[in-house]
């Protein structure tokens, strides 16, 4: 079966410190990924994508990605994390529909 | 997205209660969704809509039914609401012709059935 993996339900890391954020995919043929963050009491907010091309994908508020299909991940990252940062991330892959994992919250210490 | 709408915003009924919940937006996307959120379960979806005629169940429908009134419309109804129901429930959109996979997110709607 098609599955979305965020392998940790937490993440904390300080202010000014680099983030990943992890997430792997089970999927036949290529997929499409996605990235999406939620904020307390707001609806899924989309933060980046990859369809095809260059394996490191840059998407707002300075995140990135990094597509690898031999590991089957697509885990986010970001070089200097802010304390607004702090939010539920999740993880999402396209395969005739959106599939997403079970989420990771972010907290980024001052 | 203040583009995409959910009324009510949140909601407490009582085992039993038959419960509509509305989604409207206003970027003329033809595709709407509508999931539901749970604690360490992410998403999942209940039921998709790519035009106002193709209804589609999700994985899981049971329980649930919706109606796509017109292409901005589109509602979720508990026929006989369970407390297993209680959840963060959002609608979505997509646009067939933009870009197909890119998916914009209503406020959500946290109903609690007691």
């Amino acid at each position: 079966a098609q599955s979305v993996a965020q392998p940790e339900d937490q993440v904390n890391v300080a202010e000014g410190n680099p983030l990943t954020v992890k997430c792997t995919y089970s999927v036949s043929g290529n997929p499409y990924l996605f990235w999406y963050v939620q904020y307390p009491n707001r609806g899924l907010q989309f933060l980046l994508k990859y369809i095809t091309g260059d394996n490191l994908v840059k998407g707002s508020y300075g995140f990135e990605a990094e597509f690898n299909k031999s590991q089957t991940s697509f885990h986010l990252k970001k070089p200097s994390a802010l304390v607004s940062d702090s939010a539920l991330y999740f993880c999402a892959a396209h395969f005739q529909k959106l599939v997403f994992g079970t989420g990771t919250r972010l907290l980024v210490s001052p | 997205d203040a583009d995409v709408t959910q009324t009510p915003r949140n909601r407490i009924t009582k085992t039993g209660k038959r419960i509509m919940l509305e989604c409207s937006q206003t970027k003329g996307h033809d595709r709407m969704y509508w999931y539901r959120q749970d604690p360490g379960l992410g998403l999942r979806l209940i039921y998709y809509s790519f035009d106002v005629k193709d209804i589609n169940k999700g994985e899981i429908s049971d329980g649930y039914s919706v109606s796509r009134q017109a292409q901005a419309k589109f509602s979720l109804s508990l026929e006989s609401a369970i407390p297993n129901q209680t959840a963060l429930y959002f609608c979505a959109t997509s646009d067939r012709n933009r870009d197909p996979y890119e998916q914009y997110f209503g406020p959500g709607t946290r109903l609690t059935v007691t």
